[in-house]
C-alpha cells in the first residue's frame, strides 16, 4: 500500500486556478470513488474540503472542486486567495478486503 | 459542536508501548454510522492513516502496521484509545484522532483533533 503521489508544489497569483493531481492504482484511486482532500495550514489539523471525488462539505467555498480520470484524482481551486495557501492532501478507500485508507504524499500550494 | 481531544504519553522509550486517548464531546461516540479513526503525521512529512474502529466495535487496521496496533473504545467515558506496541523513533509524530461521516460509504475525516506530538526516545 504504497502513499498516492502528487506534486510536491504548485503556485498560482490570485484569482488564477491551481490544479492539484494526486495519482494511485486500480486498487486505490482507479477502483473507487472515494478520494477525498484534506487543506492543513502550518500547525494546523487537516480539515475535509473534498469527499467522494467531487461533492463538498458545507461551508467549503465552492472555489474548490475535485475530478477523477482512471487512476488520477484533481483537485481545482479556481479564484485563488491568500488563505488558500496550505498543504494539501489527497486521500483514498484502498481495498475491499482490508477497508485500508492511503493518503497523498502532499502538495504545498503557494498563492504569490 | 463535535469535538476531539487527545492526550496520552508525550515521550515513549523504544520497544515501548505508545497509548493515546481520544475523548469525543458535543456527541455520543455510540453514534450509528460513525467510525473513530487514529492518523499521524511524522514532522515535516505527509499523513498516514493508522486504523479505525466502528460504532459497531468493528476495527480494520492500516497492513503496515497491522501487527503492532490495537484501537479501543470506552462507550462509557465516550472516548477511543491507541495502542502501538514495539516503537521505534520511526513512530516519532503527531497523532491525530478523528471522525468518519455517515455522509458517505467512505467515511470521510470530517472531524479532526488537535493532534499531539509523541516522540520516541531514550
Amino acid at each position: 500500500q504504497s502513499a498516492l503521489t502528487q506534486p510536491r508544489s504548485v503556485s498560482g497569483s490570485p484569482g488564477q486556478s491551481v490544479t492539484i493531481s494526486c495519482t494511485g492504482t486500480s486498487s486505490d484511486v482507479g477502483g473507487y470513488n472515494y478520494v477525498s482532500w484534506y487543506q492543513q495550514h502550518p500547525g494546523k489539523a487537516p480539515k475535509l474540503m473534498i469527499y467522494d471525488v467531487s461533492k463538498r462539505p458545507s461551508g467549503v467555498p465552492d472555489r474548490f472542486s475535485g475530478s477523477k480520470s482512471g487512476n488520477t484524482a484533481s483537485l481545482t481551486i479556481s479564484g485563488l486567495q491568500a488563505e488558500d495557501e496550505a498543504d494539501y492532501y489527497c486521500c483514498s478507500y484502498a481495498g475491499s478486503y482490508t477497508f485500508s485508507y492511503v493518503f497523498g504524499t502532499g502538495t504545498k500550494v503557494t498563492v504569490l | 459542536q463535535l469535538q476531539l481531544q487527545e492526550s496520552g504519553s508525550g515521550l515513549v522509550k523504544p520497544s515501548q508501548t505508545l497509548s493515546l486517548t481520544c475523548a469525543v464531546s458535543g456527541g455520543s461516540i455510540s453514534s450509528g454510522g460513525y467510525s473513530w479513526s487514529w492518523i499521524r503525521q511524522p514532522p515535516g512529512k505527509g499523513l498516514e492513516w493508522i486504523g479505525y474502529i466502528y460504532h459497531s466495535g468493528s476495527t480494520y487496521y492500516n497492513p503496515s502496521l497491522k501487527s503492532r496496533v490495537t484501537i479501543s473504545v470506552d462507550r462509557s467515558k465516550n472516548q477511543f484509545s491507541l495502542k502501538l506496541s514495539s516503537v521505534t523513533a520511526a513512530d516519532t509524530a503527531v497523532y491525530y484522532c478523528a471522525r468518519g461521516s455517515p455522509d458517505s460509504s467512505s467515511s470521510p475525516f470530517d472531524y479532526w483533533g488537535q493532534g499531539t506530538l509523541v516522540t520516541v526516545s531514550s
